[in-house]
Order: structure tokens, then C-alpha cells, then sequence
């Protein structure tokens, strides 16, 4: 079975500067996928954030990128020069890789909750 | 991405009665998902729908409490049947688009509280 575990479930961060959400999982699987979505106060989940477990080069979307660190099963979320509406839960998610569709379960950790200060 | 939208947005409802949760997608998708997240809680996933066959559900969930129906490729319902103030939830539906498999966008989310 996976698991995820996101050990901060609150973090708070000054606008414009760095931050840091961790993310760890247990897997007995070598191909898979992770990902950060968040979700606002208005609920909606967006996906963030994807790396393949395959490549080796971390991902990067503008502003956010990811420290991922295979061997660990360390996977973090690097969010710079951090805006107001980056506030929101940031969940951490697994799944794993499959060539059948329907079989990709998104398994989730608890979340961490980030404010950006003004 | 796909644009995803569920009915309704939120409702409140007495115990012992059902509610049915609607998910329509803007394109045509392989798959779809329902997932609960309790209040203060992550996701967890209820069952996958698949167009024209029966939903699957995962472990500590049933058909009788929550059937799904899947007719087309753009839409599916959710009904929490029964219901008790432990169903108190937002509930989400997820897809997964084809030719993009091990990706999935989720809808807005369906806020239920049961008195």
C-alpha cells in the first residue's frame, strides 16, 4: 500500500519571499507519478505540480518547482517569490504507474495549510 | 485541462434522506472519480466510474450507501443514500481525460452538511 505523509500541517510564509512544503511516501512501486495540488478556499483542487518518478530532473511551473529525491522518498514543493493568493492547502499525491486507465488511484497526504502574509 | 461542474455547489440535508451529486465534464473522458474529503481531512477515493460498466468501489465503500451511475462519456452521479451527520463531506468528482492518463482534474466539489 502507498502512503503519503506531509509532516507540516500549517506553514505560513512572507509575501515575495521562499517556501518550503515537505512530502514523503512509502511505495514498494518504481514507476510513479507525483504530484501537488492545491486547493483554495474556494475548494477547487489544481493541480500544481507533476514529476515522474522515471526523471531525474526536477519539475519546475514558473514560480513552483519540486526537490525530488528518489532514494528518500522525499518529494517537496519549492514555492518563490510567494503571492497572496498562494494561500491555500497544498496536498501532496501519489499514483502510480499504470498503462490501463481507471487503474491510477491518486492516493493523497493530509495536506499542509500555507498562508502568505502581506 | 478539462472544465469540470457539479450540482450542487452545496446543499443541507436531513438524516435518513439521499441526495444525488451531478458531474458534467466539458469533453469526453475515460474515466471518472468520486472522493470525500471530511472536514479538516484529505481525499480519499470512493470509486471509479467507467463509462457503461459498473463503478468500482474501494475498500469501506458500498453501492447500497453510494451507487453511481456512469451513461455517457461528459457526465455521472453520485448518491449518498441514507444519510447521517457522519456523510457531512465535500464531495469531488475527478477525471481522467483520455490519451492523458496519470493525470486528473477535479471539479469544484459539492459541500454536504447533514443534520
Amino acid at each position: 500500500a502507498q502512503t503519503v505523509t506531509q509532516s507540516q500541517p500549517e506553514m505560513s510564509v512572507q509575501e515575495a519571499e521562499t517556501v518550503t512544503l515537505s512530502c514523503t511516501y512509502d511505495t514498494s512501486e518504481s514507476n510513479y507519478y507525483l504530484f501537488w495540488y492545491k486547493q483554495p478556499p474556494s475548494r477547487q483542487m489544481i493541480l500544481v505540480i507533476r514529476q515522474e518518478a522515471y526523471k531525474q530532473q526536477n519539475a519546475t511551473e514558473n514560480r513552483f518547482s519540486v526537490n525530488f529525491q528518489k532514494a528518500a522518498k522525499s518529494f517537496s514543493l519549492k514555492i518563490s517569490d510567494s503571492q497572496l493568493g498562494d494561500t491555500a492547502m497544498y496536498f501532496c499525491a501519489f499514483m502510480k504507474h499504470t498503462l490501463n486507465a481507471g487503474a491510477n488511484n491518486l492516493f493523497f497526504g493530509t495536506g499542509t495549510r500555507l498562508t502568505v502574509i502581506p | 485541462s478539462a472544465v469540470i461542474s457539479q450540482k450542487p455547489s452545496r446543499d443541507i440535508c436531513q438524516r435518513g434522506t439521499s441526495l444525488t451529486i451531478q458531474c458534467q465534464v466539458d469533453s469526453q473522458v475515460t474515466m471518472m472519480f468520486w472522493y470525500r474529503q471530511q472536514p479538516g481531512q484529505s481525499l480519499t477515493l470512493i470509486a471509479t466510474a467507467n463509462q457503461g460498466s459498473e463503478a468500482t468501489y474501494e475498500s469501506g465503500f458500498v453501492i447500497d450507501k453510494f451507487p453511481i451511475s456512469r451513461p455517457n462519456l461528459t457526465f455521472s452521479t453520485l448518491t449518498v443514500s441514507n444519510m447521517s451527520p457522519e456523510d457531512s463531506s465535500i464531495y469531488l468528482c475527478s477525471v481522467e481525460r483520455q490519451g492523458v492518463w496519470n493525470e486528473q482534474f477535479f471539479g469544484p466539489g459539492t459541500r454536504l452538511t447533514v443534520l
